[in-house]
């Protein structure tokens, strides 16, 4: 399965500051998620990272909060963007290859905002 | 709209013994995969084992097998001869399969599993 480096692991941030979250995948892949896990729950796509293109955002999250990019196959980006408590989560990176395979996950990035 | 409902927020088993989490779900599709993932307290997301919908035969690996009652939609998930290191959170999550594509996985809300010496 593919190697998935997410960066940074952890960081602790101060309110109404922006963090990027970095997603990179040692081969290319065709679909790229990005989840939050907030504390003691579980797991919620915010949108899927499209590549070329807009990425598509679920219900409940907007692109100026969570600006996402995916410039080639292998990497993808997640803003958090005017950071409140409330965004104090795991963020995590997932990628598919399609065919009903099973995505697999970076390590997360746990975030804690101050 | 698809739901994953894990009905045991936490269980206990004993080192060597057998334990059954349980998982249901609801759609109106008929082509899809499921999937059980554990959490570690390292929070890395790890792939269990995953079962498609159009096989009856329930899927196997090594000490993990699942029960897949497609009528009744429920997806257990059995650990036999339970080890210290199957201590995480145990999440049950589907996915619809369509267009080839990988789509998006929704989860249920977790089984936190703790193994006893």
């Amino acid at each position: 399965s593919a190697v998935i480096s997410q960066k940074p692991s952890r960081d602790i941030c101060q309110r109404g500051t922006s963090l990027t979250i970095q997603c990179q995948v040692d081969s290319q892949v065709t679909m790229m998620f990005w989840y939050r896990q907030q504390p003691g729950q579980s797991l919620t796509l915010i949108a899927t990272a499209n590549q070329g293109s807009e990425a598509t955002y679920e219900s409940g999250f907007v692109i100026d909060k969570f600006p996402i990019s995916r410039p080639n196959l292998t990497f993808s980006t997640l803003t958090v963007s005017n950071m409140s408590p409330e965004d104090s989560s795991i963020y995590l990176c997932s990628v598919g290859t399609g065919g009903g395979q099973p995505q697999h996950f970076g390590d997360g990035t746990r975030l804690s905002i101050l | 709209a698809q739901t994953v409902t894990q009905s045991q927020p936490e269980m206990s088993v004993q080192e060597a013994e057998t334990v059954t989490l349980s998982c249901t779900y609801d759609t109106s599709e008929n082509n899809y995969y499921l999937f059980w993932y554990k959490q570690p307290p390292s929070r890395q997301m790890i792939l269990v084992i995953r079962q498609e919908a159009y096989k009856q035969q329930n899927a196997t690996e090594n000490r993990f097998s699942v029960n897949f009652q497609k009528a009744a939609k429920s997806f257990s998930l059995k650990i036999s001869d339970s080890q210290l290191g199957d201590t995480a959170m145990y999440f049950c999550a589907f996915t619809l399969n369509y267009g080839g594509a990988t789509n998006k996985l929704i989860f249920g809300t977790g089984t936190l599993l703790a193994v006893q010496p």
